[in-house]
């Protein structure tokens, strides 16, 4: 009965070369968030989405971005990932924005070689 | 400007005793703030939550003080047991969920 499932647990990539993290989430929720936590930091909000409406944060690099075809998906598109992009990517759901309760996925942990 | 703050990496308890894990927060008018847990492999869980209408909350083993003067919150668990080994955020409530750093709590037997 997972509620957000994020595939794949682990990815690794080469640097430079696009990829693509997916979550998804039977919960219904209307915000999808997504976070990225490098080693001994705190999780750090890239951007959301409420419903459709996409919600990027200031200093979120244009690198990435982000795609919700619908309620149940959202996709974690890095373009041209660094070696400064290798971090713990948390999706998370919530039913509004600001809610205090979210639900995390279990994460999937970037390599980039 | 990191508005949340978690000030020991980790922290190592005997079974049975006090857990007190500690976060001090800035630039907050709306005092509320969660606890999650976070498990090797899993993702961040709720755990217990407070806001500024109180000064603790309590749920079950888990207490959660808010001091809004010192700008300071504290989660106490008792009795600790091993399986509440993990890592422990705090987060403050804005627009948006501010995580601090996180604490390895330890319980041994």
């Amino acid at each position: 009965d997972a509620m957000v499932i994020q595939n794949p647990r682990y990815q690794v990539t080469q640097f430079g070369k696009p990829v693509t993290l997916s979550c998804s989430q039977t919960l219904n929720h209307n915000v999808m968030y997504w976070y990225q936590q490098k080693s001994s930091q705190a999780p750090k909000l890239l951007f959301h989405y409420y419903d459709k409406d996409f919600n990027n944060e200031a200093d979120t690099p244009d690198n990435f971005q982000s795609r919700r075809p619908n309620t149940s998906f959202c996709f974690l598109d890095i373009r041209s990932p660094g070696l400064g992009d290798a971090a713990m990517y948390l999706c998370a759901t919530s039913r509004e924005p600001a809610e205090e309760t979210q639900y995390f996925g279990p994460g999937t942990r970037l390599l980039v070689l | 400007d990191q508005q949340v703050k978690q000030n020991s990496p980790s922290l190592s308890v005997q079974e049975g005793r006090i857990s007190i894990l500690n976060c001090d927060y800035t630039n907050s008018m709306f005092d509320y703030f969660l606890w999650y847990k976070k498990y090797p492999a899993e993702g961040p869980t709720f755990l217990i939550s407070i806001s500024s209408i109180k000064d603790k909350n309590e749920d079950g083993r888990f207490t959660v003080f808010l001091n809004k003067s010192a700008k300071h919150l504290s989660l106490h668990i008792v009795p600790s047991q091993p399986g509440d080994s993990a890592v422990y955020f705090c987060a403050k409530v804005t627009d948006k969920l501010i995580f601090g750093t996180g604490t390895r709590l330890q319980v041994f037997p």
